[in-house]
C-alpha cells in the first residue's frame, strides 16, 4: 500500500531564504508526482507535475525533483517571500489515476 | 469556465438532513474526483469518474454517500442523513490527459 510522507510538518523561515520541502513515498512504481499549495480555507493549486520519466520540473522560483528509485521528491523554493506562506502538498499517482496525498508541510515565511 | 467550480461554497445543515454538493469540472476533462478534507487532516479519496466507465467508489465512507456524473460533465455528491462527523471540506478535482489534477475551491459542510 502506497504511503506518502512529508517532512517537516511545519517550517518557519525568514524572507529571502532558499528552502527545501521533502516528500517520500513507499512504492516506487508511480505514474507521476504533483506538488500543490493550499491557502487557508481554499482549494489546492497545482504547482508542478513530474511525470515518471522525468527527473525535475521548474516553474519560476520553484524546482521539483523526482528520484523514483529512492522514493523521494523535493520542492525547492528560491528567495522565499511572505506570499509563499501556505501548506504544500505532494501527491503520487499509483496505477493510472489513484492519487495518494501526503499530509503537507505548513510553511510560514516571515517578513 | 477557466477552472473547476463548486457550489455551494458553504453549507450548514442539521443532523439527519440530506445535502447535495455540486462540481463543474474543466471543460474537456474526462476524469473527475471527489475528496474530503477534515480539519487538520490530509485529503481522503472518495470517488473517481472517468468518461463512461463505472466509477471507482472505493473511498465512500458509508452507504449514505453517493455521487453521480451526468453527461460526463457536472457531478453531484449526495450525503443522506448527515451526521456531525460528515463536517469537512469537500473538494472536487478534474484532470487532464497528463493526469494533472486541478481543484475547485471546495464546499465547507457543517453539520450541527
Amino acid at each position: 500500500k502506497q504511503e506518502v510522507t512529508q517532512i517537516p510538518a511545519a517550517l518557519s523561515v525568514p524572507e529571502g531564504e532558499n528552502l527545501v520541502l521533502n516528500c517520500s513515498f513507499t512504492d516506487s512504481a508511480i505514474y507521476n508526482l504533483q506538488w500543490f499549495r493550499q491557502d487557508p480555507g481554499k482549494g489546492l493549486t497545482s504547482l508542478l507535475l513530474i511525470q515518471s520519466s522525468q527527473r525535475e520540473q521548474t516553474s519560476g522560483r520553484l524546482n521539483a525533483s523526482l528520484d523514483k528509485s529512492s522514493g523521494r521528491s523535493t520542492l525547492y523554493i528560491a528567495a522565499s517571500q511572505p506570499g509563499d506562506s501556505a501548506t504544500y502538498l505532494c501527491a503520487v499517482v499509483s496505477g493510472t489515476y489513484k492519487y495518494i496525498f501526503g499530509t503537507g508541510t505548513r510553511l510560514k515565511v516571515l517578513a | 469556465g477557466a477552472g473547476v467550480s463548486q457550489s455551494p461554497s458553504n453549507k450548514v445543515t442539521e443532523k439527519g438532513k440530506d445535502v447535495e454538493l455540486r462540481c463543474d469540472p474543466i471543460s474537456g476533462h474526462t476524469a473527475l474526483y471527489w475528496y474530503r478534507q477534515s480539519l487538520g487532516q490530509g485529503l481522503e479519496f472518495l470517488i473517481y469518474f472517468q468518461g463512461n466507465s463505472a466509477p471507482d467508489k472505493s473511498g465512500l465512507p458509508s452507504d449514505r454517500f453517493s455521487a453521480e456524473r451526468t453527461g460526463g460533465s457536472v457531478s453531484t455528491l449526495t450525503i443522506q442523513r448527515t451526521q456531525q462527523e460528515d463536517s469537512a471540506v469537500y473538494l472536487c478535482a478534474s484532470s487532464s490527459l497528463r493526469n494533472e489534477q486541478f481543484f475547485g475551491p471546495g464546499t465547507r459542510l457543517t453539520v450541527l
